[in-house]
This record gives C-alpha cells, sequence and structure tokens, in this order.
C-alpha cells in the first residue's frame, strides 16, 4: 500500500553543517510529496512540497527533489542553524490525486552551537 | 487571520469515560483531518472529512468517532476512553494539498 519510509533519528549536527534526511516512498500512483517541520510543542507546518517528477520544493535553505527512478524525496540543507532543531516528517498523498496525507515516522534534528 | 485552533490542549481523564476534543477552523476548508502521534509511528489518521455531512476512517479509527455538522468544526470522540489512546491528537484542515494544522491536544487516559 501506500506508505513513506524515513531514516530514524535523532539526527545531530554542528551548527553551519550538512543535512541531509532520508525519505522514500512506495511507488504507487503519482503522490503529492512534502516535508512537514514540527517546532518543540508546536503542530506541524509545510516546510516545502513537489508534486510530480523532477520538481524541486525548497523553502528557508531547505530543499528536496521528487526522484521517482529512487522514489526518493530528501531533505537537504548546505547549513544548518541552531534555530532548525525540530521534528520534519516527510509525508504523502495516497496515489490518486486526494487530499489526504500519508506520514513518515518523523525524523528528530538537533543542531548545537 | 484564519486559524485552527484545538482545546482543550492538555487533558487527563479515566478509562472508560468519553472524551471529546475540539476542532475549529476559520479557513472555510472543506476538508478536515484528525491524527494521532505517537513515538515510533509519526501521524496516523483516525477520520477525516471532505465536508457537512460527511465522515470517513482512517486507518486507527477504531474507539473513535466524529461528527461534521457545520464547515467550521470536526469534534473527535473517544466512546470509552483507553490506556492506549494516550496520544497527542492533531487536527488539520486544507483546500487542495496543502494541511494547516492545530497546535495539538495531550490526551492521558489512566
Amino acid at each position: 500500500g501506500d506508505s513513506v519510509t524515513q531514516m530514524e533519528g535523532p539526527v545531530t549536527l554542528s551548527e553551519e553543517a550538512f543535512l541531509t534526511i532520508n525519505c522514500t516512498y512506495t511507488a504507487t500512483g503519482y503522490p503529492s510529496l512534502f516535508w512537514y517541520v514540527q517546532y518543540p510543542g508546536e503542530g506541524l507546518q509545510l516546510l516545502l512540497k513537489a508534486t510530480k517528477a523532477d520538481d524541486k520544493g525548497s523553502n528557508k535553505g531547505f530543499e528536496a527533489t521528487y526522484r521517482k527512478e529512487t522514489t526518493s524525496f530528501h531533505l537537504e540543507k548546505g547549513s544548518v542553524q541552531v534555530s532548525d532543531s525540530a521534528v520534519y516528517f516527510c509525508a504523502r498523498t495516497p496515489g490518486y490525486n486526494t487530499d489526504k496525507l500519508i506520514f513518515g515516522t518523523g525524523t528528530r534534528l538537533q543542531v548545537f552551537p | 487571520d484564519a486559524e485552527i485552533t484545538q482545546s482543550p490542549r492538555h487533558k487527563i481523564t479515566e478509562t472508560g469515560r468519553q472524551v471529546t476534543l475540539a476542532c475549529h477552523q476559520t479557513w472555510n476548508h472543506n476538508n478536515m483531518f484528525w491524527y494521532r502521534q505517537d513515538l515510533g509511528h509519526g501521524l496516523r489518521l483516525i477520520h477525516y472529512s471532505y465536508g457537512v455531512q460527511d465522515t470517513n476512517k482512517g486507518e486507527v479509527s477504531d474507539g473513535y468517532s466524529v461528527s461534521r455538522s457545520n464547515t467550521e468544526d470536526l469534534p473527535l470522540t473517544l466512546e470509552s476512553a483507553a490506556s492506549s489512546q494516550t496520544s497527542v491528537y492533531f487536527c488539520a484542515s486544507s483546500r487542495g494539498d496543502e494541511a494547516f494544522f492545530g497546535q495539538g491536544t495531550r490526551l492521558t487516559v489512566v
């Protein structure tokens, strides 16, 4: 069925390090792909999205490219900040253009000065 | 500004009691969702609605119900609370493919 798999955390980095959080999805239908971020004590916020193959979503220095050939949507940032410490969720819609979201288990990022 | 609010933010209840969590959005979105968040599981969909009088079961709907009598509200009811329902609950609304989340309700069943 439709699912999303994320790398387990926590990911611990020093400030200004390069970040990659891996996300893969099952190749069913034509999903849209998302990254959501959850800061401590808050709900989820949309970080970026991509709706079709080869699209690149970007926001706040974060990027992810929709790779159909590898069924991946890895999140990257060139230089993380302490304020990026949060839990990051990869998500997809089911195969055929519906509004439900299917989430991965989340990856906690901790950035130290 | 439009928003989505959940209440209460924290609740402790006893096993067997009926509990209702409120969700109210002012975006006039047709789509509303309830998720629960548990360590190791991410967010799992409980129930969702695509409009007034429409409700649908998600992947973990057992023991929960919802009703949609107007566009703004989707209350979530735990019919008889169980310890396995201790969790953080998130409500969301959407139009199109972007969802907006409330701040969550932390429910503890003792």
